[in-house]
């Protein structure tokens, strides 16, 4: 089956020590976005790539980064969490439909939830 | 710009009970709706969407919902609860030509079921 797979699905990471969450699509969207969700919060972007072009969401800090080296995977870096920065991560993917004048409909990986010590 | 309210963070039904979670939205143009549920440690499952074809949207599990204009709202129903739809559900919006289909989601609502 064609999916979005997060990896991994539990991470625990120091105080001040990078980690880097990973996203893998069998979908061949264009389209790749980051979102951070805070316990009992919506979703809240924090980036996307449309093909390779980065587009950051004017209020994502600076210690947040990410790459997209190919369609298939994008990874998420956090150069140094803090307390403030455990929550779940989303990856989620669409194809771009601007062409038809459609929507872009989203589809969402399982998480991967962040701790930090 | 784009909005999405959700009436009460918290819903609790018991079981068999009807399920109605409000969903109000603002749009400056025709919008495309969609409800998502969320269970614990897990990611988004869409539910339904609403794409300007049929005002009454049926989804998985159940539930539906009714895209209604002049009142701006988009509910979420299902005619009887079970314990298996105690979960978190987000309504969102986006729309044709929005910065590369961007959601705007609402804050959520927790339902509850009781047996």
């Amino acid at each position: 089956d064609a999916m979005v797979i997060q990896n991994p699905r539990y991470q625990v990471t120091q105080f001040g020590k990078p980690v880097t969450l990973s996203c893998s699509q069998t979908l061949n969207h264009n389209v790749m976005y980051w979102y951070q969700q805070k316990s009992s919060q919506a979703p809240k972007l924090l980036f996307h790539y449309y093909d390779k072009d980065f587009n950051n969401e004017a209020d994502t800090p600076d210690n947040f980064q990410s790459r997209r080296p190919n369609t298939s995977f994008c990874f998420l870096d956090i150069r140094s969490p803090g307390l403030g920065d455990a929550a779940m991560y989303l990856c989620a993917t669409s194809r771009d439909q601007s062409n038809y004048r459609s929507y872009n409909e989203q589809f969402f990986g399982p998480g991967t939830r962040l701790t930090v010590l | 710009a784009q909005s999405v309210t959700q009436l009460g963070s918290h819903v609790s039904v018991s079981e068999g009970a009807l399920v109605l979670l409000r969903c109000n939205y603002s749009s400056s143009v025709p919008p495309y709706l969609f409800w998502y549920v969320q269970y614990p440690n897990q990611g988004l499952q869409l539910l339904l969407k609403y794409t300007s074809a049929a005002t009454l949207v049926k989804g998985i599990n159940g539930f539906e919902a009714e895209f209604k204009k002049s009142e701006t709202s988009f509910h979420l129903t299902k005619p009887s609860a079970h314990m298996s739809d105690a979960a978190e559900y987000f309504c969102a919006v986006t729309i044709y030509g929005g910065s590369q289909g961007n959601l705007i989601f609402g804050k959520g609502t927790k339902l509850s079921v009781k047996p």
